[in-house]
């Protein structure tokens, strides 16, 4: 009865390398959401994606910050070139619909990103 | 535009006292939904309810209490009898029917103490 799993748990990265954030949805889950929560702030939403597509990505920076959630295997987060800014908690979370009496979203566990 | 306020930022308890943690929200959406979720010092977010806008019914989930008063905006939570591990920081959250997207308060910090 796995729920959400992302891994790494704890990831850490000099300036300018990149970032990978993978994230596995509950069985059954085909909708994914990224949220990063910086240190002492609450969640903030940075993408929204289904199977093959992103729905809302409203939320995530311009530049550098990617997100896939392809036909197989878990989502993926990037982060190309990291700056120290980028350092915080990236959860994921996943529901079966987008209907809102059909959540709530679960989380994951979170990536907690550290950058040297 | 979505809007969660969690004017407390933190409160501190000792063991046995009620608590209450304020949550104010805006939308214009008429249907929407409005979590609680609470996160340890381990860092995980636990889900611990949704109430929908259609249903101003107060909860009781043991020590929990649930206060959703539609003519003030607001879902306050309390916790009766509050023990040490209810030490964590809670979020209120909402969700409108126009979007997918939780929008998260700032969090309270709750520090429960013997």
């Amino acid at each position: 009865n796995a729920g959400v799993m992302q891994n790494p748990r704890h990831l850490v990265r000099r300036r300018g390398q990149e970032a990978r954030l993978r994230c596995s949805p509950m069985k059954g889950h085909s909708h994914v959401y990224w949220y990063r929560q910086l240190p002492e702030e609450g969640l903030k939403f940075m993408v929204y994606l289904q199977k093959e597509n992103i729905i809302d990505e409203s939320g995530m920076p311009k530049e550098r910050f990617s997100a896939e959630f392809p036909k197989e295997g878990p989502s993926i987060l990037r982060i190309q070139q990291v700056v120290r800014g980028d350092s915080a908690a990236y959860f994921c979370a996943s529901s079966p619909s987008d209907r809102g009496d059909n959540q709530p979203q679960h989380f994951g566990d979170g990536t907690r990103l550290s950058i040297l | 535009a979505q809007k969660v306020t969690q004017a407390q930022t933190e409160i501190s308890v000792v063991e046995k006292e009620d608590v209450t943690l304020d949550c104010v929200y805006e939308t214009r959406d008429t249907t929407y939904y409005l979590f609680w979720y609470k996160q340890p010092p381990s860092g995980e977010l636990v889900f611990l309810i949704r109430r929908n806008s259609f249903d101003e019914q107060n909860e009781i989930s043991g020590r929990y209490s649930w206060n959703f008063q539609k003519s003030t905006s607001s879902f306050n939570f309390t916790i009766t009898a509050s023990q040490v591990v209810d030490s964590a920081v809670y979020f209120c959250a909402l969700l409108t029917g126009t979007a997918s997207k939780l929008t998260f308060g700032t969090g309270t910090r709750l520090q429960v103490t013997l």
